[in-house]
């Protein structure tokens, strides 16, 4: 069964601290993206990536930065969490090219204190 | 129906009834659009696609209408069950270099026994 892993459902971190979230894909696919779910603002895109070592920011990109060492892996990086962070974040990948829909993780549920 | 904004349109239906969900897109140039649904706790989950070159295209208990003329479409649940209870997006994907998917804020769909 195909899918998109993200290595955590639940995230409890404090204000100031680094953290990461892990996404991993075993579809070969090209892209990969992060995007974070708050109530009535629906998905909004944070980065995204089309390749290894690529990344292009998204809607939101201030206070995160992503990391795409290997193919399969996209990780997504707060430099210094902030209450304001605390969210539901997703993982998702498609193949490169036109008219592709998105494989999404399960999400994390990060909540910054 | 769905839009853009900070609510949360819910949608509440008697099950073994019909659920029609609506959304309304704002490219006249998007040329694919896709139906997720989205479980409490889930990730989004792809459920039928349609390309602008069709105005129907059915799955299992499921239809996807699109107007491009008026720019909407609809998702159509017949014999609504309990597990259908979750939120429904629609996404679009535009066309342009940069092009992806663009999702709208969703809706709920609450079935009631």
């Amino acid at each position: 069964d195909v899918k998109v892993t993200q290595s955590s459902r639940y995230l409890v971190k404090r204000t100031g601290e680094k953290v990461f979230l892990e996404c991993v894909q075993d579809m070969d696919h090209e892209n990969m993206f992060w995007y974070r779910q708050d109530p009535g603002l629906g998905l909004r895109l944070i980065y995204f990536s089309y390749d290894v070592k690529m990344k292009e920011k998204g809607d939101i990109p201030e206070g995160y930065s992503v990391s795409r060492e290997k193919k399969e892996r996209f990780s997504l990086i707060l430099e210094s969490a902030s209450t304001n962070q605390t969210s539901m974040y997703l993982c998702a990948s498609s193949l490169l090219g036109h008219l592709n829909g998105y494989t999404f993780g399960s999400g994390t549920r990060l909540t910054v204190v | 129906g769905e839009s853009v904004g900070l609510h949360l349109p819910t949608l509440s239906v008697q099950e073994g009834d019909n659920s029609i969900i609506n959304c309304a897109y704002s490219n006249s140039a998007s040329d694919y659009f896709i139906w997720y649904k989205q479980e409490s706790g889930k990730g989004p989950q792809f459920i039928i696609d349609i390309r602008s070159n069709m105005d129907k295209r059915q799955g299992q208990r499921v239809t996807v209408l699109l107007n491009k003329t008026v720019k909407h479409l609809s998702l159509q649940i017949a014999a609504t069950q309990p597990g259908d209870s979750a939120v429904y997006f629609c996404a679009e994907w535009g066309t342009g270099t940069a092009s992806k998917l663009t999702f709208g804020t969703g809706t709920r769909l609450q079935v009631t026994l």
